[in-house]
C-alpha cells in the first residue's frame, strides 16, 4: 500500500528552529514535495527534493533520503507567521498527501 | 492573474441532491485535479485531467464525476450528494503533468451533507 506518516501536531519557540519529519511508502517515487496550509486556507507550495539531499530556500530547507523513504523540512528562525500545517506530498504515478503536521509557534 | 478561483466557497446540501463545484484557472495549464481535505486523513485525489477532453480517477473517485471541456475550466459533479461527501474540496493545476510542475490550489469549496 502507500502510506505517508508525519507527526500531528508540534510546537516550537519563536526564533527557533523546528524538523518537521515525513516518512513515504508508495509504490513508485517522482518526487517528494512540502505545502504549508494556514488554517481555513489552500495549501501553498514550499519547496520538492527529486534527488537526495538538502534543497535551502531561504529560511526553509527540505531533506530527502530515497534510500529510507525519509524527508524532513527544516524551518529556521521561526516567525510567528510559520504557525500553519505543513503537508508531506509524494508523488508515485500520482500525488499522495500526507494528514499534515499542525505547527504552532508560541512567542 | 486570477490563478485558481473557485465557486462557491461555501454550500449546504441535503442528501441526494446534485450540485457543480466550479473551477477556473486563468493560467493556461494542462494538468487540473480535485481533491477533497479530511481532518486526519490529508488531501485525496478525486479526479484529474492532463488536458482539454481528457480526464481519469484519482483515489476516491465514487459518487463524483468531472468533465474538460475547454483548458480552462475543470467542473465537480456531485451526483447523488451524501453526508460522507461533507468536506473541503480544492482544485488545484499545474503547468503540465510533469511531477515535479508546482501544483497551484484554489481557495476551496466547504461543503456540507445533511
Amino acid at each position: 500500500g502507500q502510506n505517508i506518516d508525519q507527526p500531528t501536531e508540534m510546537t516550537a519557540t519563536e526564533g527557533a528552529i523546528v524538523q518537521i519529519n515525513c516518512t513515504y511508502q508508495t509504490s513508485g517515487f517522482n518526487g517528494l514535495f512540502w505545502y504549508q496550509q494556514h488554517a481555513g486556507e489552500a495549501p501553498t507550495f514550499l519547496s520538492y527534493n527529486v534527488l537526495d539531499g538538502l534543497e535551502e530556500k531561504g529560511r526553509f530547507s527540505s531533506f530527502l533520503s530515497r534510500s529510507k523513504g525519509y524527508s524532513y523540512l527544516l524551518l529556521k528562525e521561526l516567525q510567528m507567521k510559520d504557525s500553519a500545517s505543513y503537508l508531506c506530498a509524494v508523488n508515485g504515478g500520482d500525488m499522495r498527501f500526507g494528514a499534515g503536521t499542525r505547527l504552532t509557534v508560541k512567542p | 492573474n486570477a490563478g485558481v478561483t473557485q465557486t462557491p466557497k461555501f454550500q449546504v446540501l441535503k442528501t441526494g441532491q446534485s450540485m457543480t463545484l466550479q473551477c477556473a484557472q486563468d493560467m493556461n495549464h494542462e494538468y487540473m485535479s480535485w481533491y477533497r481535505q479530511d481532518p486526519g486523513m490529508g488531501l485525496r485525489l478525486i479526479h484529474y485531467s492532463v488536458g482539454a477532453g481528457i480526464t481519469d480517477q484519482g483515489e476516491v473517485p465514487n459518487g463524483y464525476n468531472v468533465s474538460r471541456s475547454t483548458t480552462e475550466d475543470f467542473p465537480l459533479r456531485l451526483l447523488s450528494a451524501a453526508p460522507s461527501q461533507t468536506s473541503v474540496y480544492f482544485c488545484a493545476s499545474s503547468q503540465t503533468i510533469t511531477p515535479t510542475d508546482t501544483q497551484y490550489f484554489g481557495p476551496g469549496t466547504r461543503l456540507t451533507v445533511l
